[in-house]
């Protein structure tokens, strides 16, 4: 079965920090993965996902992640922190039989002045 | 802009009350998602319609059922709410669901409170 792994589930980092947010999927055949952030009290809103066209991939505010096959990873990162930042983020796997997600336990960012 | 609609955001509802949800949709989407999200966890898919077709995943409790009645509309149907149900409830549609690759577009949520 497939499963995603987030380490850590809380980070916290200072304004203007590197944001690196871990996450490790487990499967035989390279998923499709995706991150997704959730600010309090909303849905889950894109940030990027992989989909074997390249390893490094880039979303929406200045988030990428790239895609490490030998240590089945995809780790989040983000130059410079932003107090906007601040929320939690969830890392998913698709690609089994049908477009059914499995999620990570998500992992809170903290940002510090 | 199309999107992900879900109404109520709050819903407080009595133990064992029977209670639904709303969710819509103007993308168009052949394919529409329930999760329960509890707190501090990740969401927890219930269901999902593929069109018509509906699929239940094997540990959702049967306390919960779902009706598509056209492509823009789904409900999520509590028929007898316990204090463990009290959770966040999320819509989310997909254009496809073939291959994995599909993003899925989430609505808001509907926060669910059982007293």
């Amino acid at each position: 079965a497939q499963s995603v792994t987030q380490l850590g589930s809380h980070v916290s980092v200072s304004e203007g920090a590197l944001v690196l947010l871990r996450c490790n999927y487990s499967s035989s055949v390279p998923p499709y993965l995706f991150w997704y952030v959730q600010y309090p009290n909303q849905g889950l809103q894109l940030l990027l996902k992989y989909t074997s066209a390249a390893t490094l991939v880039k979303g929406i505010n200045g988030f990428e992640a790239e895609f490490k096959k030998s240590e089945t990873s995809f780790h989040l990162t983000k130059p410079s922190a932003h107090m906007s930042d601040a929320a939690e983020y969830f890392c998913a796997a698709g690609g089994t039989s049908y477009g059914k997600l499995t999620f990570g336990q998500g992992t809170i960012l903290t940002v510090h002045p | 802009d199309a999107m992900v609609i879900q109404n109520p955001r709050y819903q407080v509802t009595q133990f064992g009350k029977p209670v639904t949800l709303s969710c819509s949709q103007t993308l168009n989407h052949n394919v529409m998602y329930w999760y329960q999200q509890k707190s501090s966890q990740a969401p927890k898919l219930l269901f999902h319609y593929y069109d018509k077709d509906f699929n239940n995943e094997a540990d959702t409790p049967d306390n919960f059922q779902s009706r598509r009645p056209n492509t823009s509309f789904c409900f999520l149907d509590i028929r007898s709410p316990g204090l463990g149900d009290a959770a966040m409830y999320l819509c989310a549609t997909s254009r496809d669901m073939t291959g994995g690759g599909e993003t899925q577009y989430f609505g808001p949520g509907t926060r669910l409170l059982v007293l």
